[in-house]
């Protein structure tokens, strides 16, 4: 049973380019969360996908946008990168409804991440 | 790869003492607190997870007490081993909404051979 899986792994950009993000969630999961992890700090929560609309946004600007595919694929994109944006990028898979038989947290489970390094 | 411990709080262990990570958490309406383990290069990894009725559960080797009046929550690591080494974050949550898990800042551990 594959995981949740990121593309690509890592990415090299320069400022002011765009950039688009990939994830597939786990096996049986619905509900997609992007988050941002700045070098030596904990991610944080940038949006949340559930049935094809974003349902919840941190504190990140316009300028980070997503989409959320039938197929409960999701995508991250950012344009006008600035070199602050150099992060690894997590995505996170769960249930929208019902606790996972393991955890409490709906089977909250992350992927590898995708590490960006805007020059 | 890359070093997810730069600049985070430090714990050094000797291979096969306990191990205790201590978090504080911010939200008085969550309900329910996850650890995870964040090795090098790799995603952060559940370890485990308690409901905010409860005040203890464990796991295989591992223990999470959660102290609600002081919002504290602790990850009690038995016999660490150096595969544990890792940074290991506290994260808490609230059921009633949409699943968004807050981070803590995280805690390196360094197991010492």
């Amino acid at each position: 049973d594959a995981g949740v899986t990121q593309s690509p792994t890592h990415l090299i950009k320069t400022r002011g380019q765009q950039v688009t993000l990939r994830c597939s969630p786990k096996s049986g999961h619905d509900t997609v969360s992007w988050y941002q992890q700045a070098l030596g700090q904990g991610p944080q929560f940038i949006f949340q996908y559930y049935e094809e609309e974003e349902r919840q946004r941190g504190n990140f600007p316009d300028r980070f946008s997503g989409h959320q595919f039938p197929n409960y694929s999701s995508e991250l994109n950012v344009n006008a990168l600035l070199l602050g944006d150099s992060a690894l990028y997590l995505c996170a898979s769960s249930f929208a409804t019902g606790f996972d038989s393991v955890t409490y947290n709906y089977g909250y489970t992350f992927g590898s991440g995708t590490r960006l390094t805007v020059v | 790869g890359e070093n997810v411990g730069l600049h985070l709080p430090t714990l050094s262990v000797q291979e096969g003492d306990n191990s205790i990570i201590n978090c504080a958490y911010s939200n008085s309406a969550s309900d329910y607190f996850i650890w995870y383990k964040q090795e090098s290069g790799k995603g952060p990894q559940f370890i485990i997870d308690i409901r905010s009725n409860m005040d203890k559960r464990q796991g295989q080797r591992v223990t999470v007490l959660l102290n609600k009046t002081v919002k504290h929550l602790s990850l009690q690591i038995a016999a660490t081993q150096p595969g544990d080494s890792a940074v290991y974050f506290c994260a808490e949550g609230f059921s009633g909404g949409y699943q968004k898990v807050t981070f803590g800042i995280g805690t390196k551990l360094q197991v010492i051979p």
